[in-house]
């Protein structure tokens, strides 16, 4: 049982280049979510989504898009990346929205 | 509004037992949460409990809740060097699906 994995595991980009950080879970959970963490801050929700088909924004959305085409996928994208999302980002799900949620491992990504 | 506050650092002595203090503002929390970070990797969860709870017990662990000081600590007995890591606190807000607030984090040194 992998959990919830989380690709690249780093990656630096130029400013202005586009990518998609990948999340997959495979425990069936519906509720699938985004954090950001940086130094001093804990961990920020980016996005969010309750289900397959439904998303909705967090505490600091701006500058990412994600979808939820399948149960198990949850992928995060920069359209044009800015050193300001310099950071760890971390995808987590729960099996519903009462459920603890379990974390995957990260994407430390750089923007220069 | 919603502030989790923890201290930054803690170091204690192998064997000994640890505290770590967290405290929040938002009093319609329905559950908090005590994660650990080890380096470069993902949030763990440790334990957890609802918020009409003021104590819960798990194996070395202690969770004690003052809901009229909005006060939250995490008792490590016999604290070991594995046990050194990023200890993060964060509530979920009644009515706020699984979105969770999460404090700073608190760095637990294990000093020989």
């Amino acid at each position: 049982n992998a959990g919830v994995t989380q690709t690249p595991k780093f990656q630096v980009l130029k400013t202005g280049q586009s990518m998609t950080l990948q999340c997959a879970q495979d425990m069936n959970h519906e509720y699938m979510s985004w954090y950001r963490q940086d130094p001093g801050m804990g961990l920020r929700l980016i996005h969010y989504s309750v289900g397959a088909g439904i998303t909705d924004q967090g505490e600091v959305p701006n500058g990412y898009n994600v979808s939820r085409s399948t149960t198990e996928d949850f992928p995060l994208r920069l359209l044009s990346a800015a050193p300001s999302q310099t950071s760890v980002y971390f995808c987590a799900s729960s099996l519903d929205i009462n459920s603890p949620l379990h974390f995957g491992n990260g994407t430390r990504l750089t923007v220069t | 509004g919603e502030d989790v506050e923890q201290s930054l650092f803690l170091s204690v002595r192998e064997g000994d037992s640890s505290v770590i203090n967290c405290t929040y503002t938002d009093s319609s929390s329905t559950y908090l949460y005590w994660y650990k970070q080890e380096p470069g990797a993902g949030l763990q969860l440790l334990t957890y409990i609802f918020s009409n709870m003021d104590m819960k017990q798990d194996q070395r662990l202690t969770v004690l809740l003052n809901k009229k000081d909005k006060h939250l600590s995490l008792r490590i007995a016999d604290t070991q060097t594995g046990d050194s890591a990023i200890y993060f606190c964060a509530e979920k807000l009644e009515g706020g699906g699984n979105k969770l607030t999460f404090g700073t984090g608190t760095q637990l040194k294990v000093e020989l």
